[in-house]
């Protein structure tokens, strides 16, 4: 398995405004993946991180909104960028080892934009 | 797109009974994997089946890969409280490179006092 945390835990923001969450993973990994999920719905994958190349897109979200850098085999970050009360939600990032398709999540981030 | 049927939506049940809920799709996947999700924190993998009719447990749950490859079943044996929560089903096609996950819908079990 693997141990991911999120920063920040939740957060509380101002529309027109943009965050950076960050998803540190506790040993190197081959994929990471952002999602996300309203409360007691199901996940909607927003990206792919790769490492060393862009990530890559879902239908329906882009680039530019969702900014999403990966450094290395164990961090990313994703930005909600000029956020909107529509992107309240919460956003999990994940992660696989080597060549298994078992995916473990961090605990999340709750995001609240007024 | 793609979409994984769970059902049902939602379960109430009394401590100690049995569970059983199951995920269907129109599609064909080759690894099936059953997740729960307590409030507040990310969804924790349960079980990972990799073969046709596969059948595996983790304690009291069961899960199984039908042999059709379009759907899955989980089981829970003897609930206790912490049972609580949302169970997700999710599979892969496994086309080589593309390890991206299809969510189910997802289960909710509450047990009733």
């Amino acid at each position: 398995s693997a141990v991911i945390s999120q920063k920040p835990s939740r957060d509380i923001c101002q529309r027109g405004t943009s965050l950076t969450i960050q998803c540190q993973v506790d040993s190197q990994v081959t994929m990471m993946f952002w999602y996300r999920q309203q409360p007691g719905q199901s996940l909607t994958l927003i990206a792919t991180a790769n490492q060393g190349s862009e990530a890559t897109y879902e239908s329906g979200f882009v680039i530019d909104k969702f900014p999403i850098s990966r450094p290395n085999l164990t961090f990313s970050t994703l930005t909600v960028s000029n956020m909107s009360p529509e992107d309240s939600s919460i956003y999990l990032c994940s992660c696989t080892r080597d060549r298994t398709y078992e995916q473990y999540f961090g605990p999340g981030t709750r995001l609240t934009v007024t | 797109g793609q979409q994984l049927n769970q059902s049902p939506q939602s379960m109430f049940i009394q401590e100690g009974e049995d569970v059983s809920m199951n995920c269907t799709s129109s599609s064909i996947f080759n690894t099936w994997l059953w997740y729960k999700q307590d409030p507040g924190e990310g969804p924790v993998l349960l079980i990972a089946l990799y073969k046709a009719g596969e059948l595996t447990s983790n304690g009291r749950l069961t899960a199984q890969f039908g042999i059709t490859r379009k759907d899955s079943f989980l089981n829970i044996s003897a609930s206790i409280p912490s049972d609580v929560g949302i169970y997700f089903c999710a599979a892969v096609r496994s086309n080589f490179g593309n390890e991206k996950l299809t969510f189910g819908t997802g289960t909710r079990l509450t047990i009733i006092p």
